[in-house]
């Protein structure tokens, strides 16, 4: 089965935290692409990242950083300092045998607090 | 680089009622995709289309919902007849790399 699990449904967290989304995924393919999208009120969903079953390297930008290991088949997002901009409904998704289409996750909603 | 354009924004029909939405992909993306987003969930593929063929509509509701994308361009997602479990956002997105772009969705209300 495919599937991806956002467990957290809602996080609040006051400005400037830390905070951590977690997501797991499953999949039986050796081959697969996991991204994390952002839903802002607006609707539209912002690409974020996109990481490839072969790359485990962990991979920072700017006060984003991700955290991928496929020993526990998780695919985890931290925000560092988190501001009231990154309110927002974050997606993790998979992309079962390298193709594009994507399974996404149910999203974390993320409110921070100033 | 314009974005993927989605049309209308909002939309309130009636149940048993007919609708349609329409997407302009980014230009010489080849692969497009409708999603169905229902509130409080994880957007979910209807339709996948590789220029003008079908790749996958495994989970397109092909009873109500039938989509096509002319000359390789341009979508058209229709629903008819329109039933009340059909109120969602419906997302547009397309593709060159593996990375997907959405546009901002058409919100659908059926009351």
């Amino acid at each position: 089965a495919q599937k991806v699990t956002q467990a957290q449904t809602e996080i609040s967290v006051v400005e400037k935290e830390d905070v951590t989304l977690d997501c797991v995924y499953e999949t039986r393919d050796t081959t697969y692409y996991l991204f994390w999208y952002k839903q802002p009120p607006s609707g539209e969903l912002v690409f974020l990242i996109r990481r490839n079953s072969f790359d485990e390297q962990n991979e920072i930008s700017g006060r984003y950083s991700w955290n991928f290991q496929k020993s526990t088949s998780s695919f985890n997002f931290t925000i560092t300092a988190s501001q009231v901009v990154d309110s927002a409904v974050y997606f993790c998704a998979l992309g079962p045998g390298g193709y594009n289409k994507l399974i996404f996750g149910a999203g974390t909603r993320l409110a921070v607090h100033p | 680089e314009a974005g993927v354009a989605q049309s209308p924004r909002y939309k309130i029909i009636e149940k048993r009622q007919s609708v349609a939405f329409w997407c302009n992909p980014i230009s010489g993306h080849a692969t497009l995709y409708w999603y169905q987003q229902i509130l409080g969930q994880g957007p979910k593929l209807l339709i996948q289309f590789q220029n003008n063929g079908v790749v996958d509509d495994s989970q397109l509701p092909k009873d109500r919902f039938s989509a096509e994308r002319l000359k390789g361009v341009d979508s058209t997602l229709k629903i008819q007849p329109a039933k009340l479990e059909d109120s969602a956002v419906y997302l547009c997105a397309s593709s060159r790399d593996p990375e997907a772009f959405f546009g901002q969705g058409t919100r659908l209300t059926v009351v």
